[in-house]
């Protein structure tokens, strides 16, 4: 059974710091797709990640893709408190058409 | 529209009582999908329709839950005899193709969803 794993789950840090989020997921996928929810709002669609490899920039947010490690990263350079957020991971699962997703993770940068 | 439109978009109501939330996807977008998040979790997959082809229906938690679309546009999903576990808040997605071709799901704002 496709499992998608996030870590860490709860990140609290200051402005001006790098980290990065994980997702770990346990079959083979190679589409990957990262999205953020802001509090009380709906999810807005980040990366899609279609190949080995692929690594996409927006901002201070970098996204990547290892399908042979099943793991996707999301680095967050520089952190503003504007990226305060909960982002989730989900991969495709080749079986079927269904996304699973991770359970996310909750960010808290402080100014 | 712009973006894929959800009704209403609070709906308190009592126990036991049925619902209806409706969802208006994307113009032109095939594929719909209907979620539950419970706060402070994450998505829980409920329904998938892609164009005309038979819904997957495999993430619906009881009988009590049922979904329809006509056609390429509007869908409604109906909870009756609302519990209190369905508390939560009801998201809609579409996109303009199936998951295997990697489109992004573009969400609703949800329907928040209390059960007295």
């Amino acid at each position: 059974e496709l499992k998608v794993e996030q870590n860490p789950l709860f990140l609290s840090m200051q402005e001006g710091k790098n980290y990065t989020i994980y997702c770990n997921y346990s079959t083979t996928s190679d589409r990957l797709y990262w999205y953020r929810q802001d509090p009380g709002k709906s999810l807005e669609s980040l990366f899609v990640l279609l190949s080995n490899g692929a690594v996409k920039q927006e901002g201070r947010l970098m996204a990547s893709l290892d399908t042979k490690a099943r793991l996707s990263t999301l680095h967050i350079t520089a952190a503003v408190h504007d990226l305060s957020a909960t982002y989730f991971c989900a991969v495709d699962r080749w079986s079927n058409y269904q996304l699973i997703w991770g359970a996310g993770t909750k960010l808290i940068i402080k100014p | 529209g712009a973006g894929v439109s959800q009704s209403p978009s609070n709906k308190v109501t009592e126990k036991g009582k049925d619902v209806e939330l409706r969802c208006d996807p994307i113009s032109g977008h095939t594929a719909l999908y209907w979620y539950r998040q419970r706060l402070g979790q994450g998505l829980e997959f409920l329904i998938y329709f892609q164009g005309n082809s038979a819904p997957d229906k495999s993430g619906l938690p009881s009988d009590r839950f049922s979904a329809e679309r006509t056609g390429e546009s509007v869908s409604t999903l109906t909870i009756q005899r609302t519990q209190q576990e369905d508390s939560a808040v009801y998201l809609c997605a579409s996109s303009s193709g199936g998951q295997g071709e990697g489109q992004p799901q573009h969400f609703g704002d949800g329907t928040r969803l209390s059960i007295l």
